[in-house]
């Protein structure tokens, strides 16, 4: 079974801190995503890396930057995290082939 | 934009009954679709996937895909209750390695 795996399950942060989001997966899987889920809006896709070192904007890339620096590990980190960042954020990969991808549990932030 | 939309409910059915679930999409160069299924606080879970048109059987689970009128559905049979959740339909367009997703339809199976 596809395994991918999320650092934390529940954080909270302050305003102005810098935040780390850490995802794991042991598929070797090319592809790797985050993504945020907000009630009305779905998901939404922040950024892609389809390999190590690699990475593309997705949506709302604005506030947040990421780090591949292993095929199995994809970093989300918010620069200077703010109250509109609070959310479900969900990593995700993938085949290179772009076929289904498989989530891990998910990282509910709470930015106070 | 490529959109994927679907009714976001509630959908209410009686347990035993059919469930269906419906999902439109916008780009006709779509290859990949895919339905998820998420319970309330917890992360999607893949249940279904369909690439070629037609229907695809799954024990109580069935994706219909018709991609002459942009369509994908999940029939759900002999509904339980534990098959209330959101419904996430995702397509893939060719050549891309992410998906789009639609914002779900939250199905109550009533006992």
């Amino acid at each position: 079974d596809v395994k991918v795996t999320q650092s934390s399950r529940y954080l909270v942060k302050r305003t102005g801190e810098k935040v780390f989001l850490e995802c794991v997966q042991d598929m070797d899987h090319e592809n790797m995503f985050w993504y945020r889920q907000d009630p009305g809006l779905g998901l939404r896709l922040i950024y892609f890396s389809y390999d190590v070192k690699m990475k593309e904007k997705g949506d709302i890339p604005e506030g947040y930057s990421v780090s591949r620096e292993k095929k199995e590990r994809f970093s989300l980190i918010l620069e200077s995290a703010s109250t509109n960042q609070t959310s479900m954020y969900l990593c995700a990969s993938s085949t290179g082939q772009g076929r289904e991808q498989y989530f891990g549990p998910g990282t509910r932030l709470t930015v106070t | 934009q490529k959109e994927v939309e679907q009714n976001s409910g509630p959908l209410s059915v009686p347990e035993g009954a059919i469930a269906s679930l419906n999902c439109t999409y916008s780009d006709r160069v779509s290859q990949s679709f895919f339905w998820y299924r998420q319970y309330s606080g917890k992360s999607p879970e893949l249940i279904m996937s369909i690439y070629s048109n037609g229907d695809k059987e799954d024990g109580r689970f069935t994706a219909q895909l018709n991609k002459a009128s942009q369509y994908v559905s999940l029939l759900i049979r002999d509904s339980q209750p534990s098959d209330s959740a959101t419904y996430l339909c995702a397509v893939r367009e060719a050549g891309a390695n992410n998906l789009f997703f639609g914002t779900g339809t939250r199905l109550t199976v009533i006992p």
